[in-house]
């Protein structure tokens, strides 16, 4: 079975912290995403990669950015959170062309 | 950019009932999913069917692929059936989520 896990389920950080979300896939996948959730506005691509060391910007990447060192690991870096990063924040990862396996997600709250 | 709808927003059936879930979508598609977005949030992959019918329980689903909808039916529910159900469409190398249906079975 495919297995995403992310580093925290729920996160409390200040206003202007760096905050560092982490997401580590099992699969060998090629492709890795970070989406955001929130009420009326749906799931919203932030960041992508499609390879070590490589990012896409996605539909709302202002105010993050992203690491891929490894393969199996990407990172999603709020450099300076603010109360509107506060959101539901989901890892998926897949092989080019074919379905996408979600992490559990994280709930950041940022104060 | 592509647009996917999906219908009703919410539903509540009473446990044992029958529903059938629709996504619309405005352009082709190279790939589509369907999921179940659990109480704890997680996103719980459901179907991965770009055409076709697939089957697992008594859940199935319908896509297809030259009018643009696929449908989700979920047979005799269960309360575990709650949730939100995405429909999600990949133009190319990216997925665009619909806004989700609501689904509640009551006892």
């Amino acid at each position: 079975d495919v297995k995403v896990t992310q580093s925290s389920r729920y996160l409390v950080k200040r206003t202007g912290e760096k905050v560092f979300l982490e997401c580590v896939q099992d699969m060998d996948h090629e492709n890795m995403f970070w989406y955001r959730q929130d009420p009326g506005l749906g799931l919203r691509l932030i960041y992508f990669s499609y390879d070590v060391k490589m990012k896409e910007k996605g539909d709302i990447p202002e105010g993050y950015s992203v690491s891929r060192e490894k393969k199996e690991r990407f990172s999603l870096i709020l450099e300076s959170a603010s109360t509107n990063q506060t959101s539901m924040y989901l890892c998926a990862s897949s092989l080019l062309g074919y379905e996408q396996y979600f992490g559990p997600g994280t709930r950041l709250t940022v104060t | 950019g592509i647009q996917v709808e999906q219908s009703p927003p919410d539903l509540i059936l009473q446990e044992g009932a029958n529903s059938t879930l629709r996504c619309n979508f405005s352009d082709s598609v190279n790939n589509l999913q369907w999921f179940h977005q659990n109480p704890w949030g997680q996103l719980i992959n459901l179907f991965y069917i770009p055409s076709g019918t697939k089957q697992n329980g008594r859940l199935s689903a319908t896509t297809v692929a030259t009018e643009r909808y696929s449908l989700l039916y979920i047979s005799s529910s269960q309360t575990t059936d709650s949730g939100v159900y995405f429909c999600a469409v990949d133009p190319g190398g990216k997925l665009i989520f619909g806004q989700g249906t609501t689904l509640q079975v009551k006892p």
